[in-house]
């Protein structure tokens, strides 16, 4: 089946820096890419829908300068989390469609720690 | 409210079918459901999707109720591996989004 790899698979970084989780489709080009955010022991909650070539979409209550999303290639999307809280320390995981597809892939997912 | 309801919790024993329901009420007509199951400190992974008839595959089987508005998903022998959180979801036609409820916490007994 199709491979989505996540990197990094956790990182802690100190409040107010930025840190960058990246999101590769490995064996397939993926138009659209998803970012989730996951509490322990809840449910995911879809943060932005990523279009290659295009501005992400983002959910309602998800703010936009803060989580920044690019999908500068069709196995690519990042997610930048800038000036870093504790309150964003969560487990961040992609997902993309492979085409022809109604499957979505999901990486493994990245824990952020924000100390 | 497009999210789905599952029960928090459920166990079984190893080597017995396991019944995991799913309510989605306000489906529309054109929403496939999806099956995912998740382990501790992973991405979810695909079980099993279906539209309107019942679905097999080597993992699972879905059975989808007439009216849609519920589903099963059905584990015919359960391991210990099958021990996940199980999530009933649903994908918006067109915008492609999966919307995940809260899932259900199966426990396998050995």
């Amino acid at each position: 089946g199709a491979v989505v790899s996540q990197h990094p698979s956790w990182v802690i970084c100190k409040s107010g820096t930025s840190v960058k989780i990246e999101c590769r489709s490995l064996d397939f080009q993926a138009t659209t890419m998803f970012w989730y955010r996951q509490f322990p022991k809840q449910s995911l909650m879809l943060m932005a829908t990523s279009n290659e070539g295009s501005k992400a979409t983002y959910e309602q209550g998800v703010e936009k300068d803060k989580f920044l999303i690019n999908h500068a290639s069709l196995t690519l999307s990042t997610l930048t989390v800038t000036s870093a809280h504790p309150e964003d320390s969560s487990f961040y995981i992609c997902s993309a469609i492979a085409p022809r597809s109604y499957e979505q892939y999901f990486g493994p997912g990245t824990r952020l720690t924000v100390t | 409210d497009a999210k789905t309801t599952q029960p928090n919790s459920m166990e079984s024993n190893e080597e017995e079918p396991v019944h995991l329901p799913c309510n989605h009420s306000t489906i529309s007509g054109t929403d496939y459901i999806h099956w995912y199951r998740q382990l501790p400190s992973q991405g979810p992974e695909y079980v099993i999707h279906g539209l309107t008839s019942n679905v097999n595959n080597r993992m699972a089987s879905l059975a989808i109720a007439e009216d849609r508005k519920s589903s099963t998903l059905i584990l015919h022998r359960a391991t210990l591996r099958d021990a996940a959180v199980y999530y009933c979801t649903r994908i918006i036609q067109g915008a492609q989004k999966l919307v995940f409820g809260q899932g259900t916490r199966l426990t396998i007994n050995p």
